[in-house]
């Protein structure tokens, strides 16, 4: 099963670009990494899913390294509306689910 | 499509009662998990479905948790006795593959509070 680290929280202001990395050092060959948002009394948001090198759509980047140990959550010029808790899942070849304990983003004015 | 819908919102119960949460997942979704999140264990998953028929029930913590799907638009979790370390947050999710391929869609939540 792979374990995954984050750090807890990270402060940012409005416009900047944020990189929130996930570790996952004994992930599987064919193990794919997903993002999710959760806002307060909300249940969480997919954002992005990639298995290796960088994914892109309108909201988000996911960069995964080629020893795939970690993947890095990129979101581009944040706002106020982004400050949320945003959650690595690991999903196994074995099918295991294996969520990350959550980073709390708060974006700043 | 209205999303994935949980009842009750909010539930609060005495030690030793039954709790049923409820959940209806989006329509032509073939899975649906549980879970359940707590500042001490963050999001843990619970069991899910595939089709109706539960696959893997490794994360039910105990024999007081028991969950069934007996169609494709309806889902109970039961936990009985109920317990105050069972105070959590329950989150029902579905999706139309595995998550390896796809995104999972959550309800709002049930907020259950065991006094």
């Amino acid at each position: 099963l792979a374990k995954t680290t984050q750090p807890i929280s990270m402060d940012s202001y409005e416009g900047q670009e944020v990189n929130i990395t996930c570790s996952h050092n004994n992930i599987a060959t064919n193990d794919y990494i997903t993002w999710y948002q959760q806002f307060p009394s909300q249940g969480p948001r997919f954002i992005i899913q990639g298995y290796k090198t960088k994914v892109t759509n309108e909201v988000a980047s996911l960069f995964i390294p080629a020893d795939r140990k970690s993947s890095t959550l990129s979101l581009p010029r944040v706002s106020l509306s982004d400050t949320a808790v945003y959650y690595c899942l690991v999903v196994g070849s074995a099918r295991q689910l294996t969520f990350g304990s959550g980073t709390q983003l708060t974006v700043l004015p | 499509d209205a999303g994935v819908i949980q009842s009750p919102r909010h539930e609060v119960t005495e030690m030793g009662q039954e709790v049923t949460l409820r959940c209806k997942p989006i329509s032509g979704h073939d899975y649906l998990f549980w879970y359940r999140q707590t500042m001490m264990r963050g999001l843990e998953l619970l069991i899910y479905f595939n089709n109706n028929v539960p696959i893997d029930d490794s994360g039910m913590p105990e024999d007081r948790f028991s969950a069934k799907m007996p169609n494709a638009s309806f889902s109970t979790l039961k936990i009985q006795p109920s317990e105050p370390r069972d105070s959590a947050v329950y989150f029902c999710a579905s999706s139309w593959t595995f998550l390896d391929r796809d995104e999972a869609f959550f309800g709002q939540g049930t907020r259950l509070t065991v006094v």
